[in-house]
């Protein structure tokens, strides 16, 4: 199965700044996503990441909040931008090994803003 | 887009009793039915998932049925043990976009 790597594994963060989470994966792949989990909800794709072409972003989520990059086939980058208290969540990277494994999550990252 | 629908939100059984957790999806190009099981504090685990062109399927005490016509996907967990207590989140997606949704998850507590 992917073995994917996510860091930071949490971070607390003073209002107004931001933070990058990285995501690597120790095989190639087309798609990755990026989601959120607040405390004690389910999870919400933020954006699919694409080698090669702009994120797509779902509904709610904008560019300018949460860049991504996408530079190869085996990382990506999450950034959330000026955060506020309410970005404080889980924030988890997955990736779908088509007919392997499935979608495997990384380990997340808990961000906390103050 | 896709949404999916999941109950109960918490479920408590006995120990050696049997769990059932039910989904319901809307979007009909959907094809890939995961199921995540997590622990606190934990990131999502893929504890079993169906692809449209089946009905069923099953790995040990797990198991899980497909209804594509009813749109309805269940999760079926047999002799209950209290490690099996968990948050768990159903997912319908992988059609030409590939990304999931997620159902709002089922708490379940395994009483000893």
């Amino acid at each position: 199965s992917a073995v994917i790597s996510q860091k930071p594994s949490r971070d607390i963060c003073q209002r107004g700044t931001s933070l990058t989470i990285q995501c690597q994966v120790d095989s190639q792949v087309t798609m990755m996503f990026w989601y959120r989990q607040q405390p004690g909800q389910s999870l919400t794709l933020i954006a699919t990441a694409n080698q090669g072409s702009e994120a797509t972003y779902e509904s709610g989520f904008v560019i300018d909040k949460f860049p991504i990059s996408r530079p190869n086939l085996t990382f990506s980058t999450l950034t959330v931008s000026n955060m506020s208290p309410e970005d404080s969540s889980i924030y988890l990277c997955s990736v779908d090994i088509q007919g392997l494994d499935g979608y495997t999550f990384g380990s997340g990252t808990r961000l906390t803003v103050v | 887009g896709e949404n999916v629908e999941q109950h109960p939100s918490t479920l408590s059984v006995q120990e050696g009793d049997s769990a059932v957790i039910k989904c319901t999806y809307s979007d009909s190009a959907s094809n890939y039915f995961p199921w995540y099981k997590q622990e606190l504090g934990k990131r999502p685990q893929l504890i079993i998932d169906i692809r449209s062109n089946v009905g069923e399927k099953k790995d040990q005490r797990i198991a899980v049925t497909l209804n594509k016509t009813a749109k309805h996907f269940s999760l079926h967990i047999t002799e209950t043990q209290p490690e099996d207590s968990a948050v768990y989140f159903c997912a319908a997606g992988g059609g030409s976009n590939y990304k999931l949704t997620f159902g709002k998850g089922t708490l379940l507590t395994v009483n000893p």
